[in-house]
């Protein structure tokens, strides 16, 4: 089955430095999704990406998608304390959706 | 707008007891998932819903999990008999689904813990 390896599982930074997650897959996506969750909290939407080598930005977040379509970047630029939380991909199969591991992300001020 | 409201927000309950959680999605959605959240294996999808139909229980653990969605607005998970190691949050969300694009809106969890 489809397989979702997100790295790296855990990172902690000062504040104001920047921040990346990856998330690579065993078979070429059709679309890939990130989300975000909050310590005690549930999964918020962030983006989708659908087309090859995408990229979009949403103020201090970047997402990529990568031209072969196999795997994805989230990147933070100058980190602040609110951007704590874990932050998912998820793969977008027929109907349903498959999370990865996800990366938990600490800010320290 | 509400959002996915799920109840209870917290249950525990001793092994062999019976659990049922219960999803309202949003108004509209068309597709309904239930996961299952823990540290060690982070969200799994446990099965989801296409206008209340299911397509795909290959995530319900074992016999003992169960889920219905009797019409589109209402869902439910059922444990029966429980057991400690069903401990951990469960999530239900919905989505507008058209294929597979479209995000899914999570409801806040409930949170299980079976002793």
């Amino acid at each position: 089955g489809q397989q979702v390896m997100q790295i790296p599982q855990y990172q902690h930074v000062q504040e104001g430095e920047d921040f990346t997650t990856y998330c690579n897959s065993s078979t070429t996506l059709s679309n890939i999704q990130w989300y975000k969750q909050r310590p005690g909290g549930h999964p918020v939407f962030l983006i989708q990406l659908v087309k090859s080598g995408e990229v979009k930005k949403q103020k201090r977040l970047t997402f990529q998608f990568g031209e072969a379509k196999k795997n994805s970047s989230l990147h933070i630029t100058a980190t602040q304390t609110t951007d704590v939380g874990t932050y998912f991909c998820a793969l977008g199969g027929y109907n349903k959706l498959i999370f990865g591991a996800g990366t938990r992300l600490a800010v320290h001020p | 707008d509400a959002g996915v409201i799920q109840s209870p927000r917290h249950e525990v309950t001793e092994m062999g007891q019976e659990v049922t959680l219960r999803c309202k999605p949003i108004s509209g959605h068309n597709s309904l998932f239930w996961y299952r959240q823990t540290m060690m294996r982070g969200l799994e999808l446990l099965i989801y819903f296409n206008n209340n139909v299911p397509i795909d229980d290959s995530g319900m653990p074992e016999d003992r999990f169960s889920a219905k969605m009797p019409n589109a607005s209402f869902s439910t998970l059922k444990i029966q008999p429980s057991e400690p190691r069903d401990s951990a949050v469960y999530f239900c969300a919905s989505g507008r689904r058209l294929g597979n694009t479209g995000e899914l809106f999570f409801g806040e969890g409930s949170r299980l813990t079976v002793l």
